[in-house]
């Protein structure tokens, strides 16, 4: 069965510093999204990506972030210069259509800003 | 805005009962609702999916049923095992085609 791949599993990082966070989606979606949790809140929704740039982004999306596809398979979440509360567990999902069953979400990042 | 609310938050149950779980939304705008498990620490895993045309969906053990006009959802857990033990979470797209989330119903099912 086709799955979403997200590496690391888990990343300790230093304040201030950046971070990578990588997903691998199904091969044959066109959308792309990044979400994130913070332990014991709910899941809130960070962006959505399609046809090589942002279709959709939370108001959490903010110039810290940037997102990129950058060889046709990866799809790349960037934190820069991280903060404390941007301890989370990050999911990257994948679908074949807008409006479609975002039913493939990848295992989670846990971020841990230290 | 769109927002979910899950009922109850946590649910305590014995092993072999039927149970259900309850999910509303504020905005009847909604292209699906999903029903997702989250094991502590763990990834999310899709268990249902109901499209807003339609009223139900079952999977097994597990049966989605969709009220778009009142903004409701329930999951119902038929025969319920130790290892349905998790979070429950529901999750609606709205017109901007963005998942938004309920905070969950953590479930234990007690042997």
């Amino acid at each position: 069965e086709p799955e979403v791949t997200q590496t690391p599993s888990h990343q300790v990082t230093q304040m201030g510093q950046e971070v990578i966070l990588r997903c691998v989606p199904i091969s044959n979606h066109l959308y792309f999204y990044w979400y994130r949790q913070i332990l014991g809140q709910k899941v809130e929704f960070l962006v959505s990506f399609y046809n090589n740039e942002i279709s959709e982004k939370s108001e959490i999306f903010d110039d810290q972030f940037s997102v990129e596809r950058p060889d046709g398979s990866n799809f790349t979440l960037k934190i820069r210069s991280t903060k404390l509360e941007d301890s989370a567990m990050y999911f990257c999902a994948s679908s074949d259509s807008a409006s479609g069953p975002e039913a493939f979400f990848g295992q989670g990042t846990r971020l841990t800003v230290v | 805005k769109q927002e979910v609310t899950q009922i109850p938050a946590a649910l305590s149950v014995p092993e072999g009962e039927n149970l259900v779980l309850n999910c509303s939304f504020t905005d009847s705008a909604i292209y699906n609702l999903q029903w997702f498990r989250q094991d502590p620490g763990k990834g999310l895993t899709s268990l249902l999916l109901i499209q807003s045309s339609q009223r139900e969906q079952t999977s097994g053990r597990l049966n989605a049923s969709l009220d778009k006009s009142s903004g409701r959802s329930t999951l119902y857990i038929a025969a319920s095992q130790p290892g349905d033990s998790a979070t429950y979470l529901c999750a609606v797209k709205d017109s901007n085609y963005q998942l938004i989330w309920g905070a969950g119903t953590k479930l234990i099912i007690k042997p």
